[in-house]
C-alpha cells in the first residue's frame, strides 16, 4: 500500500518568514496530494490540494510544488503569521474522477510561528 | 457553510462494550469516510462507504468494526467489542460526486477504560 513520509516533525520560525514542509511518497499510481491543517481540537481542514497533472499551485501565500518523478511534494508558506501555528498533515491518494478513495497521511508537522 | 457535524464529542466506555459513533455528512455529498488518530500520531484511513456499501476498507477495519447509513442523513461507527488500543479521535469525511476534497468533522475522542 502507499506509505506517505513527512518531514519536519517540528518546525519553528520567525514570523514573516518561509515555511517548507516536504512529503514523499511510495506509490506511483497516486495522484492527488492534498495538505491539511490542524488545529488544537478541530478536525483536519484543507488548506490547499495538488493533482498529478499540475507541477505548481498557488493560492495567495500557500504554494504546493509535485515533482512525480521524484515521488515528493512540498507546501511552501511565505510571510508567515501567527495563525499559521498548527499541524499540518500531507497526505496521498488514487483519484479516479469521482470516488470513496482514502486518504494516507504523513505523520504531521508542528509548525510553529514565533512572534 | 455547510460542514460535517459528529456526536459526541468525546465518549468514555469500559473495554468490551459496544460504542456507536455517529456523523452527519454535508448534505450533498456521497462518499463518506471513517478515520482515527490515536493521540500524537498521524490520522490513519479505517473505511470509506458509497451507495450503501463500503468501497474500501484499511486492515485496521476489521469484524470488530462496522459502518451504516441508518437513514437518510446519519453515518455510523460501530466498535462491538472495544480494546484499550482503541481509544483515539474518530473522524468522520465526505465529499462529493465530482471533487475528492474531502471534508473532516471536529471529531469524536472515544477513550476506552
Amino acid at each position: 500500500g502507499e506509505n506517505v513520509e513527512q518531514h519536519p516533525s517540528t518546525l519553528s520560525v520567525q514570523e514573516g518568514d518561509s515555511a517548507v514542509i516536504k512529503c514523499t511518497y511510495s506509490d506511483s499510481a497516486s495522484n492527488y496530494f492534498p495538505w491539511y491543517k490542524q488545529e488544537l481540537g478541530k478536525g483536519p481542514q484543507l488548506i490547499i490540494d495538488i493533482r498529478s497533472n499540475v507541477g505548481e499551485k498557488k493560492d495567495q501565500r500557500i504554494a504546493v510544488t509535485l515533482n512525480k518523478t521524484a515521488k515528493h511534494f512540498s507546501l511552501h508558506i511565505t510571510e508567515t503569521q501567527p495563525e499559521d501555528s498548527a499541524v499540518y498533515f500531507c497526505a496521498a491518494s488514487k483519484y479516479s474522477g469521482g470516488g470513496a478513495d482514502g486518504l494516507t497521511f504523513g505523520k504531521g508537522t508542528h509548525l510553529i510561528i514565533q512572534p | 457553510e455547510p460542514e460535517v457535524t459528529q456526536t459526541p464529542s468525546h465518549q468514555v466506555t469500559q473495554m468490551g462494550q459496544e460504542v456507536i459513533l455517529r456523523c452527519v455528512p454535508i448534505s450533498n455529498h456521497l462518499y463518506f469516510y471513517w478515520y482515527r488518530q490515536i493521540l500524537g500520531q498521524k490520522v490513519e484511513f479505517l473505511v470509506s462507504f458509497y451507495n450503501n456499501e463500503i468501497s474500501e476498507k484499511s486492515e485496521i477495519f476489521d469484524d470488530q468494526f462496522s459502518v451504516e447509513r441508518p437513514d437518510g442523513s446519519n453515518f455510523t461507527l460501530k466498535i462491538r467489542s472495544t480494546k484499550l488500543e482503541d481509544s483515539a479521535m474518530y473522524f468522520c469525511a465526505s465529499n462529493t460526486w465530482t471533487d475528492n476534497e474531502q471534508f473532516f468533522g471536529p471529531g469524536t475522542r472515544l477513550t476506552v477504560l
